[in-house]
């Protein structure tokens, strides 16, 4: 089965310009997250799908970031506008639903604010 | 806050060695505990944890959880030098169902 897909791979980008991510979970799997590795550091939950539902975006910067999930498949994650804290790896990972499931994570997006 | 913690942060030992990995957790309305493998940006799957003092197994890896001291180890028989990598646990709240990550162990086997 094909993975979770990601892009763009890498961006640089200026602080205060904005950026979005697309991803493209596997086949049939509800639940999407998007989460940010800042460079040392584990995964961080930005924001969780169920279907087109927001589930969980409590850790997810309101004031400058954004996620959609039109139709429950796709996603796409902005940021606007960027500043240089933001610069990190962005990963999405989807399961089959919100239960005791696996997450598989796609390859990222390495952001660059400069 | 939830919170999990590896250690140690950084190791490095020679192929052939055997390796354990610590995960300590403080998760409310804890469910599982998993482990993943990172190469170069996305995150493998490993073991998902969720009984404690049952071994799960795969290989040369292998992975035991501790409910009653909120830890679980993995561990990495007869090192090879592809098992370098980051190696990361969360630990899985329940209801809310999100993974809250450590900030990873870097495992390096020297040849």
């Amino acid at each position: 089965e094909a993975g979770v897909a990601q892009s763009p791979r890498y961006k640089i980008i200026e602080k205060r310009q904005s950026v979005a991510f697309w991803c493209n979970p596997i086949s049939g799997h509800a639940t999407l997250y998007w989460y940010q590795q800042i460079l040392g550091q584990g995964p961080k939950l930005l924001i969780q799908f169920q279907n087109n539902g927001v589930v969980d975006d409590s850790q997810l910067p309101k004031d400058r970031f954004s996620a959609e999930r039109l139709k429950g498949v796709d996603s796409t994650l902005k940021i606007q506008p960027a500043k240089l804290e933001d610069s990190a790896v962005y990963l999405c990972a989807s399961s089959l639903t919100d239960g005791d499931y696996e997450q598989y994570f796609g390859p990222g997006t390495r952001l660059t604010v400069t | 806050e939830d919170k999990v913690v590896q250690s140690p942060l950084s190791l490095v030992v020679h192929e052939g060695d055997t390796v354990t990995l610590n995960c300590s957790y403080e998760v409310t309305n804890f469910r599982s505990l998993l482990w993943y493998k990172q190469e170069k940006k996305a995150p493998t799957f490993l073991f998902m944890l969720t009984s404690s003092g049952i071994e799960k197994k795969s290989g040369r890896l292998s992975s035991i959880l501790d409910k009653k001291e909120l830890s679980s180890i993995l561990n990495i028989t007869a090192t090879q030098t592809g098992d370098s990598a980051i190696y990361l646990c969360a630990g899985r709240i329940q209801g809310a169902q999100k993974l809250v990550f450590g900030q990873g162990t870097r495992l390096t086997i020297n040849p």
